[in-house]
């Protein structure tokens, strides 16, 4: 069965601290990986994509990793905003059908203090 | 910033009423999509769409219906709302291949007393 399994579920940090979500994954086949970035009260918004040959992608203090084999995925962010808090969402896509079909985690609920 | 557009963006009804929930994109986007989202729970896709004249059923059952007589233009309506509708309805866009982004609207929060 395909899945996406986010970790923690939740999470509280203080303003200008680094943190890393978790993303595994069992869907098969495998076509690209997103990080999507959703505010309380609005639609998600893009942060990353990867695809099965790339390891790391940057997005200014967002960097997201992948490793195909073990099909694991984090999300760092460093230097924690006020702005920062959200949810933070992996999708994962096949290439099984030519919907691209999204399968979607649960988010991990980031909340930054100052 | 996507040009994709949903409203309203707070609706409270009662059961029986019908409703149509609005979504538009100016972006030229072939592909729309409507998900469901309840708090602290995945988006689940319940209609989509190729382009004009296409709607297809997503994986969650619902008894909404959709129609896309315009490219920019995909509303989704409930014929007689329940209190098991209320929800958080999203509203996505993507151009036509199967790997292109999908670009969000603000959402809809659909409560039905």
């Amino acid at each position: 069965k395909n899945q996406v399994e986010q970790s923690p579920q939740s999470l509280i940090i203080l303003e200008g601290k680094n943190c890393t979500l978790q993303c595994n994954y069992t869907v098969s086949p495998f076509s690209n990986l997103r990080w999507y970035k959703q505010d309380t009260g609005r639609g998600p918004v893009s942060l990353t994509i990867m695809t099965f040959s790339e390891n790391t992608k940057s997005n200014g203090r967002y960097t997201a990793t992948l490793d195909a084999d073990t099909k694991q995925s984090s999300l760092h962010i460093t230097a924690s905003q006020l702005s920062d808090s959200a949810s933070y969402i992996c999708v994962v896509s096949d290439r099984g059908s030519t919907l691209g079909r999204l399968y979607f985690g649960r988010g991990t609920q980031l909340t930054v203090w100052p | 910033e996507a040009d994709i557009y949903q409203t309203p963006r707070y609706l409270v009804i009662g059961t029986g009423k019908k409703i149509t929930l609005e979504c538009s994109q100016t972006m030229g986007h072939d592909k729309m999509y409507w998900y469901q989202q309840d708090p602290g729970m995945e988006l689940h896709l319940i209609h989509y769409s190729y382009g004009v004249n296409s709607t297809e059923k997503g994986d969650l059952s619902s008894e909404s219906t959709v129609s896309r007589i315009r490219t920019e233009h995909f509303p989704l309506t409930l014929e007689s709302a329940r209190p098991s509708h209320t929800s958080q309805y999203l509203c996505a866009s993507s151009r036509r291949d199967s790997t292109d982004t999908q670009y969000f609207g603000p959402g809809t929060r659909l409560t039905v007393l």
